[in-house]
């Protein structure tokens, strides 16, 4: 089974900085990757997913990841950061049909 | 389309109790996934409900249970309750027909709190 190991509980960036949050899988087969947001009290709203039809991703509110078979990675980042990206972030994997969701990335954005 | 919807959004109850929650999943949507969320143990998979099938199952004990019905909507029940039920239960819905590239998309919660 894959499992998914975000690197950094917490983030910490200032209004307009670069966002990267890190996000890695182990499997043997590259699964298909999924980032999540999670605002507070909540559910998960998806921000984008992989599913190997192109190495990098685009998704919503200017996000965007790309997928690194060599470093079994699947980074998020956004090139500015606004007040409003500040939320608790999870990167996801499934296969055979078993979704692993990775601790979570709390991001805060200082003014 | 409306979003997935869960119902209550907000429970109290004591040890021993038992409790329901209800999840509408987007229409269209056959596949029913529950997760369990808390501080310290983060997202869980609890179990997965298809065509009113149970098509996947986490590692929870079986006071932890579900059922689906014909509309797709799904329940789930949790018996004997405990402290550690204490939790943000998610439900997520999908077509159910994609496999790996289903995508899921989450209802807001149902935060149950054990006292």
């Amino acid at each position: 089974a894959q499992s998914v190991t975000q690197l950094g509980s917490h983030v910490s960036v200032s209004e307009g900085a670069l966002v990267l949050l890190r996000c890695n899988y182990s499997s043997s087969v590259p699964p298909y990757l999924f980032w999540y947001v999670q605002y507070p009290n909540q559910g998960l709203q998806l921000l984008l997913k992989y599913t190997s039809a192109a190495t990098l991703v685009k998704g919503i509110n200017g996000f965007e990841a790309e997928f690194k078979k060599s470093e079994t990675s699947f980074h998020l980042t956004k090139p500015s950061a606004h007040m409003s990206d500040a939320a608790e972030y999870f990167c996801a994997a499934k296969g055979n049909n078993d979704m692993r969701f990775g601790a979570g990335t709390r991001l805060t954005v200082k003014p | 389309k409306a979003g997935v919807t869960q119902t209550p959004r907000y429970l109290i109850k004591t040890r021993g109790q038992q409790v329901t929650l209800s999840c509408s999943p987007i229409s269209g949507h056959r596949s029913v996934s529950w997760y369990q969320q808390t501080p310290g143990q983060g997202l869980q998979f609890l179990f997965e409900y298809f065509s009113e099938t149970q098509r996947n199952k986490g590692n929870f004990p079986g006071r932890f249970s579900g059922r689906q019905f014909s509309n797709s909507r799904s329940e789930m029940n949790v018996s004997t309750l405990e402290l550690g039920d204490s939790a943000l239960y998610l439900c997520a819905s999908s077509s159910g027909l994609a496999g790996d590239t289903d995508t899921q998309y989450f209802g807001p919660g149902t935060r149950l709190t054990v006292l």
